[in-house]
């Protein structure tokens, strides 16, 4: 198994340029989310999505849009990149919710809006 | 203030030392998760834990329900353990959705 798969690594974008950051998991899980992470800031959650055709937002959606058209797949779209945007970027999954689940994790998008 | 405080932000250790991270939280909590994030940046779940302690190799995770408060042990730490120690609390609350609250996360340097 891959796990959680995310692309690009790394992104360079120009002001009001926009983007699509791929992520796909091989676990047939259920939940799926993107957290942003800045540098002396815990992760804070931008979407999350519990199974194919229903995603919800989190702690801090603006600017960004999902969609969940499988179970497999859950891109994280920036439609017009603004500076605030620098951040890394994870996507996770886990296979239900609750106490004792375990998310795993994509290895980042690290992405720079200038 | 953060409903989930590390401390300490970095932390420098020679090896072999004994390593203690801990994480203070604020909200009632049904679990709490230590997770590992390496210089190349992918996070790894370490445990999940709601009472008590938890041990795999090296590494001992505590939680004290009352005082609100978790620590995460490393024994005989080795250079390869240096990497930022994240915790994140799931609170109980019933509209947290089951949301984690993560803290900010430590920074663990070893040196040989």
């Amino acid at each position: 198994n891959a796990g959680v798969t995310q692309t690009p690594k790394f992104r360079i974008l120009k002001i009001g340029q926009s983007m699509t950051l791929q992520c796909t998991q091989d676990m047939n899980h259920n939940y799926m989310y993107w957290y942003r992470q800045d540098p002396g800031m815990g992760l804070k959650l931008i979407y999350y999505s519990v199974g194919a055709g229903i995603t919800d937002k989190g702690e801090v959606p603006n600017g960004y849009n999902v969609s969940r058209s499988t179970t497999e797949d859950f891109p994280l779209r920036l439609e017009l990149a603004a500076p605030s945007q620098t951040s890394v970027y994870f996507c996770a999954s886990s296979y239900s919710q609750g106490p004792n689940t375990e998310a795993f994790f994509g290895q980042g998008t690290r992405l720079t809006v200038v | 203030k953060n409903e989930v405080e590390q401390s300490p932000q970095n932390l420098t250790a020679q090896e072999g030392e004994f390593i203690t991270i801990n994480c203070s939280y604020s909200v009632g909590i049904s679990a709490l998760h230590w997770l590992q994030q390496h210089p190349g940046g992918g996070i790894v779940s370490l445990f999940m834990l709601s009472s008590g302690k938890k041990k795999h190799g090296r590494l001992i995770a505590t939680i004290n329900i009352q005082e609100k408060h978790s620590s995460l042990h490393i024994t005989a730490s080795h250079p390869r353990d240096s990497a930022v120690y994240i915790c994140a609390a799931l609170p109980t609350f019933m509209d947290s959705n089951y949301q984690l609250i993560w803290g900010a996360g430590t920074k663990l340097i070893i040196k040989p």
